[in-house]
């Protein structure tokens, strides 16, 4: 069945330090893979996408995630947190063969230190 | 990126009264999408909806739960008879240009007392 992980519930960084959030995914094809944030009450911001291509791909926000398909994962980073990235995290797997539907991991809450 | 808001933000009801969530994307869709988000919890697909037909649905969208495009711009998500369980963020999503990415609504709250 497919599924995608985060092993990192909650995520403590200080301001200006490099950031990595880690998801795994399990899918028989090429996923279409997603980062969404979601800041406290709110809906969710998609941060990246991958579908092909450059396994590298670049988002808003100065976000950036690798897709590694001989490991299933495709982890988020960004080189220097500022205050405002604290939010929760969710990585997703896009399956469209069945209605488009997105299988969300249980999200990493990011809190970050001054 | 499309734009799509939700009403009412918020919603406290009863248990067993029937709910009846909106999506109004700002241009017009064949796809919508509803999830939901249990407090604390991850996002779950509810059920995807194209040209007027249910394509795929989950496990949680039982016979209480029902979507309609009732005038050709809004979406419905209908929940017939509450239960506390759900209790919930309900949002819609539509997909962008390339159909592959969703973009998500504010969402809505539900709480049922």
């Amino acid at each position: 069945a497919q599924s995608v992980t985060q092993p990192d519930i909650h995520i403590t960084v200080s301001e200006g330090a490099s950031l990595e959030l880690r998801c795994n995914y399990s899918y028989g094809a090429t996923p279409y893979l997603f980062w969404y944030v979601q800041s406290p009450g709110q809906g969710l911001q998609l941060l990246l996408k991958y579908f092909s291509g450059d396994t590298l791909v670049q988002g808003i926000k100065g976000f950036e995630a690798e897709f590694k398909r001989s490991q299933s994962s495709f982890n988020l980073r960004k080189p220097s947190v500022h205050w405002s990235d604290a939010a929760e995290y969710f990585c997703a797997v896009g399956l469209y063969n069945q209605g488009g539907k997105l299988i969300f991991g249980q999200g990493t809450e990011l809190s970050v230190k001054p | 990126e499309p734009e799509v808001t939700q009403t009412p933000s918020h919603q406290v009801t009863q248990m067993g009264q029937e709910v009846i969530l909106r999506c109004v994307p700002i241009s017009n869709h064949l796809y919508f999408y509803w999830y939901r988000q249990i407090l604390g919890q991850k996002v779950e697909f509810l059920v995807s909806f194209y040209n007027n037909e249910i394509s795929e649905k989950s496990e949680i969208f039982d016979d209480q739960f029902s979507v309609e495009r009732p005038d050709g711009s809004n979406f419905t998500l209908k929940i017939r008879s509450t239960k506390l369980e759900d209790s919930a963020m309900y949002f819609c999503a539509v997909p962008g240009q390339g159909q592959e990415t969703q973009y998500f609504g504010p969402g809505t709250r539900l709480l049922v007392l």
